[in-house]
C-alpha cells in the first residue's frame, strides 16, 4: 500500500515553544491531507483539511493561529502548534487523499506523532 | 456521512477467523464501506473498502449484505498481531478528498 511518513514520531517541549511535525507521501502526490487529534482511549478527530496551494479548512473548535498547515508541495504538509500548552499534548496523525483509476482511492495515514508538553 | 454501529469489543482465539460486524442502515447509494485498524500507538491502516460486492484482498474479506444495511470483515485467520481497534466508516468516494469520520470501532483481542 501506499506509504505516509510523519516526523518528529515523538516530542517533548516545554510549555510556550512551538513544534512543527512533517507529514510526507512518500510514493503519490497528495493534493489533499488531513490532520488529526486523538488523546488516549479515544477516537480521531479531525482537526483540519490541507489543500495544497491553498489554505486549510479548519474544524470547528480548532483555532487556527494555533494550529498553522502548511501544505506547500504535493507531498508535504506540515502543521505548527504554536505556542504549546499542556492540553495540546495528545497523538497527531495526519492522511493523505490517494487518487487512482484502479480502484485503490483511499486515504493513507501516517503513524503518528506524540507531543507531550511539560 | 451515514452513521456506522460496531460492538464495542470481542474477543477472538488465536488461528480461527475473526468476524466484525457493523450496521450502517442509513447508507446511500453511493456510499463506499471502508475498513480501518488501528494498533495501539500507530495511524490507522486501510484494510478493504467496497461498494456492493464482496471484496477480499490479501489481509481480509469484506462481506455486504444485499441491502448494503450492514457489513462483515472477516480476518480468516487471526493472529496475536490482528489485535487493534477495528473502524468501519462509510463516505462517499470522491476525487477531491475527503476526510474520514472515526468512531469509537471495535476493540478486537485476538487470545493466544
Amino acid at each position: 500500500g501506499a506509504v505516509v511518513s510523519q516526523h518528529p514520531s515523538w516530542v517533548i517541549c516545554k510549555s510556550g515553544t512551538s513544534v512543527k511535525i512533517e507529514c510526507r507521501s512518500l510514493d503519490f502526490q497528495a493534493t489533499t491531507m488531513f490532520w488529526y487529534r486523538q488523546f488516549p482511549k479515544q477516537s480521531l478527530m479531525l482537526m483540519a483539511t490541507s489543500n495544497e496551494g491553498s489554505k486549510a479548512t479548519y474544524e470547528q473548535g480548532v483555532e487556527k493561529d494555533k494550529f498553522l498547515i502548511n501544505h506547500a508541495s504535493l507531498t508535504l504538509s506540515t502543521l505548527t502548534v504554536t505556542s504549546a500548552h499542556p492540553e495540546d499534548s495528545s497523538f497527531y496523525i495526519c492522511s493523505a487523499h490517494r487518487t487512482s483509476g484502479s480502484g485503490g482511492e483511499t486515504q493513507y495515514f501516517g503513524p503518528g506523532t506524540r507531543l507531550l508538553v511539560l | 456521512d451515514a452513521k456506522t454501529t460496531q460492538p464495542p469489543s470481542m474477543d477472538c482465539a488465536e488461528g480461527r477467523a475473526a468476524n466484525l460486524p457493523c450496521n450502517h442502515s442509513t447508507i446511500s447509494g453511493n456510499e463506499y464501506v471502508y475498513w480501518y485498524r488501528q494498533i495501539h500507538s500507530q495511524g490507522p491502516q486501510y484494510i478493504i473498502h467496497g461498494l456492493k460486492n464482496n471484496e477480499t484482498n490479501e489481509m481480509a474479506s469484506l462481506i455486504i449484505t444485499e441491502d448494503r444495511k450492514s457489513s462483515t470483515l472477516i480476518l480468516p485467520h487471526a493472529t496475536l498481531r490482528d489485535t487493534a481497534v477495528y473502524y468501519c466508516i462509510v463516505r462517499v468516494r470522491d476525487n477531491y478528498g475527503q476526510n474520514f469520520v472515526f468512531g469509537p470501532g471495535t476493540r478486537l483481542s485476538v487470545l493466544p
